[in-house]
């Protein structure tokens, strides 16, 4: 079955520091990935995602992630954090092996230290 | 407006009461979906509906019931509460178009005493 690893529960990391959260997956066919965010007391966002094309996805606030298929890797980086990039970080595949559907990460709490 | 409405936010019940969650969607979207979120557990899919006439259920079905009343709105309904039902419930629309891609309402609170 098709499943996500996120490594980290929790990543501290002091601001303006560059980060990196790490998302794993198991899947034997074409993938489809995405990564959440959820900031406190909020619904999920979409931050971004990679459905084809170039392996490496930006977000708008400065986010980005790259598809390694050989590793089956899609981890999430920031290059200098700030104090409003707090927040539950949720990374999702969908493939053919689950119909599409999304399976989720349990979740990586970023928390950054002043 | 948001595209995704829940009602109600917040909701403190008793054990043994019967609860509706409801949702609402304005993106058009066939595919809705009901998840619960506890603390370190992530998501987890309780029902799902690709159409107004499909319904399946999830990996936590079990003390849950769904009705798609049109392709706008997506019930939960928890028959009869207990306390282990405590957690946030978010709704998700999807359009199987965009790769499954899921938009979330903000989410309610439900607390069982």
């Amino acid at each position: 079955a098709q499943s996500v690893t996120q490594l980290d529960s929790q990543v501290p990391v002091f601001e303006e520091a560059p980060v990196e959260l790490r998302c794993n997956y198991s899947s034997s066919v074409s993938v489809y990935l995405f990564w959440y965010v959820q900031y406190p007391n909020q619904g999920l966002q979409l931050l971004l995602k990679y459905l084809s094309g170039s392996t490496l996805v930006e977000s708008i606030n400065g986010f980005e992630a790259e598809f390694n298929k050989s590793q089956t890797s899609f981890h999430l980086r920031k290059p200098s954090v700030h104090i409003s990039d707090t927040a539950e970080y949720f990374c999702a595949v969908s493939s053919m092996d689950s119909n599409y559907q999304l399976i989720w990460g349990a979740g990586t709490k970023l928390i950054i230290k002043p | 407006d948001a595209d995704v409405t829940q009602t109600p936010r917040n909701r403190i019940t008793k054990t043994g009461k019967r609860i509706m969650l409801e949702c609402s969607q304005t993106k058009g979207h066939d595919r809705m979906y009901w998840y619960r979120q506890d603390p370190g557990l992530g998501l987890q899919l309780i029902y799902y509906s690709f159409d107004v006439k499909d319904i399946n259920k999830g990996e936590i079905s079990d003390g849950y019931s769904v009705s798609r009343q049109a392709q706008a709105k997506f019930s939960l309904s928890l028959e009869s509460a207990i306390p282990n039902q405590t957690a946030l419930y978010f709704c998700a629309t999807s359009d199987v178009g965009q790769a499954d891609t899921q938009y979330f309402g903000p989410g309610t609170r439900l607390t069982v005493l």
